[in-house]
C-alpha cells in the first residue's frame, strides 16, 4: 500500500540534545512538507521541499534543519536552538504541477522535551 | 496571514447539522478542508478551486465566496464519527500541493 510513515511515534529529547524525525514516502509525490502542531492550534509549516536536494524554510524554521538527499526521505532535526520542541510534528506530501492536489499526512511523532 | 475559522467549538446530537466557516483577509486560489482525530493525520477531505472547480467527500459538501474569500463546510445529518478538529487549508498561488496555511481549527464532537 501506498502511503508516508513517520517515525518513531513518540519521542523524548533532554535538553539540549538534537533529534531527527523520520519520513518516507512511497506516493511518488515530487514535494514533502513538516508541520508543527501545538495543542489547539493549527498546523504550521517548518520547511518543504519540492525537489531533491533543495528545500525552503517554512513559517517557522528557526531551530529546525532537514535534508531531501532522496526524492522519498525528507528527515527533520530538531536542533537544540529551538526553544521550545514539545509539540506533535507532522511530515505531509503532495503531487505538483496538478490541479486538485491534496496534501497527504503521516500519523506523527509527539516529541516531549524531558 | 493564517485565516480564521469560526466556530471555536461545536457540540452536535447525532443528526443535527453543523456549518463551519473559514475566511481570509488576502486573496485565495484555493481551500482545502481536512478532519484531525486526536493523535492521528489529519485526512483530506474536500479541495475548492477558485473558479468553481471542487474535488472532495461525496457526503460532504462546501462552497467557497470567491468575493468574500471565505469558505464553509457543510456537515449535514452528523454521525458520531464526524467528531474531530476541522481544519481549513489556504493557498494563495496554483499549484501549491500540501504548502497550506491552516486556520486555528474547530472542534466537533457529535453526542449520541
Amino acid at each position: 500500500d501506498g502511503g508516508i510513515t513517520q517515525s518513531p511515534k513518540y519521542l523524548f529529547r533532554k535538553e539540549g540534545q538534537n533529534v531527527t524525525l523520520s519520513c518516507e514516502q512511497n506516493l511518488n509525490h515530487d514535494a514533502m512538507y513538516w508541520y508543527r502542531q501545538d495543542p489547539g492550534q493549527g498546523l504550521r509549516l517548518i520547511y518543504y521541499s519540492q525537489i531533491v536536494n533543495d528545500f525552503q524554510k517554512g513559517d517557522i524554521a528557526e531551530g529546525y534543519s532537514v535534508s531531501r538527499e532522496k526524492k522519498e526521505s525528507f528527515p527533520l532535526t530538531v536542533t537544540s536552538a529551538q526553544k521550545n520542541p514539545t509539540a506533535f510534528y507532522l511530515c505531509a506530501s503532495s503531487h505538483l504541477q496538478r490541479k486538485n492536489t491534496e496534501a497527504f499526512f503521516g500519523q506523527g511523532t509527539r516529541l516531549t522535551v524531558v | 496571514q493564517q485565516p480564521v475559522q469560526s466556530p471555536q467549538a461545536v457540540i452536535l446530537r447525532e443528526g443535527e447539522d453543523a456549518v463551519i466557516n473559514c475566511s481570509s483577509s488576502k486573496a485565495l486560489y484555493s481551500v482545502h478542508w481536512y478532519r484531525q482525530k486526536h493523535g492521528e493525520a489529519p485526512v483530506f477531505l474536500m479541495i475548492l478551486l477558485k473558479g468553481g472547480e471542487q474535488k472532495g467527500h461525496e457526503k460532504i459538501s462546501a462552497s467557497f465566496n470567491e468575493k468574500k474569500q471565505q469558505s464553509s463546510l457543510y456537515l449535514t445529518a452528523s454521525q458520531l464519527s464526524y467528531s474531530g478538529t476541522y481544519f481549513c487549508g489556504t493557498e494563495r498561488e496554483e499549484n501549491q500541493g500540501g504548502k497550506l496555511i491552516f486556520g486555528q481549527g474547530t472542534e466537533l464532537s457529535v453526542k449520541p
